[in-house]
């Protein structure tokens, strides 16, 4: 069965500091993995996805993930971090089902920006 | 493309009474899907519609839960006699029949008192 584990639920750094969210997941097939950014009261915006492919994948607003199949991780990174970016993150594993896809999502990290 | 529309955005409702939320879906997505999520928790599957036919549910969708979505198109999701415990934010998502990746609407945050 597909899981994921978000290492941290709370992650605090300075404006301009390299932004680092751990992600880990399990999986019996060849995984496609997600992260997705969530601000206070909104729905879930998707960051950036890995299926096939390049294992270094970037996304929207500066963001980037790498794939590890050794280390089954799916680590998130921004090298500078904005203000803007304090957000609650949540890493994600697809299931495929009936055609479509079910998600598996992390606890999520809450994103601080200190000044 | 207006995205994934939900309403009402937030639900205050007494133990007991029954309550309906809304789901517009992006109009050329085949596939719909419902997600709860409680506070300080990540999203959890609860149901699947592929055009009108669901084709899934979570066993986190209890009897008092029902969901439709009549000719394809929006979608509703019903809670009869409404306990504390349902007081969650609600997702609605949907994809195209191809790609990887949902759209998630807004959310309905519910709150049961």
């Amino acid at each position: 069965a597909q899981s994921v584990t978000q290492l941290g639920s709370h992650v605090s750094v300075s404006e301009g500091a390299l932004v680092l969210l751990r992600c880990n997941y399990s999986s019996s097939v060849p995984p496609y993995l997600f992260w997705y950014v969530q601000y206070p009261n909104q729905g879930l915006q998707l960051l950036l996805k890995y299926t096939t492919g390049a294992t270094l994948v970037k996304g929207i607003n500066g963001f980037e993930a790498e794939f590890k199949k050794s280390e089954t991780s799916f680590h998130l990174t921004k090298p500078s971090a904005h203000m803007s970016d304090a957000a609650e993150y949540f890493c994600a594993v697809s299931l495929l089902f009936q055609g479509a896809q079910k998600l598996v999502f992390g606890q999520g990290t809450r994103l601080t920006i200190n000044p | 493309d207006t995205g994934v529309s939900q309403n009402p955005r937030h639900k205050i409702t007494k133990r007991g009474q029954n309550v309906t939320f809304r789901c517009d879906p992006i109009s050329e997505h085949n596939r719909l899907y419902w997600y709860r999520q409680t506070l300080g928790q990540g999203p959890e599957f609860l149901t699947y519609f592929q055009n009108e036919a669901q084709l899934e549910k979570s066993r986190l969708l209890s009897d008092r839960f029902s969901a439709e979505r009549p000719k394809g198109s929006f979608s509703t999701l019903e809670i009869q006699r409404t306990e504390q415990g349902d007081s969650a934010m609600y997702l609605c998502a949907s994809s195209p029949a191809e790609g990887y990746g949902y759209t998630f609407g807004s959310g309905t945050r519910l709150t049961v008192v």
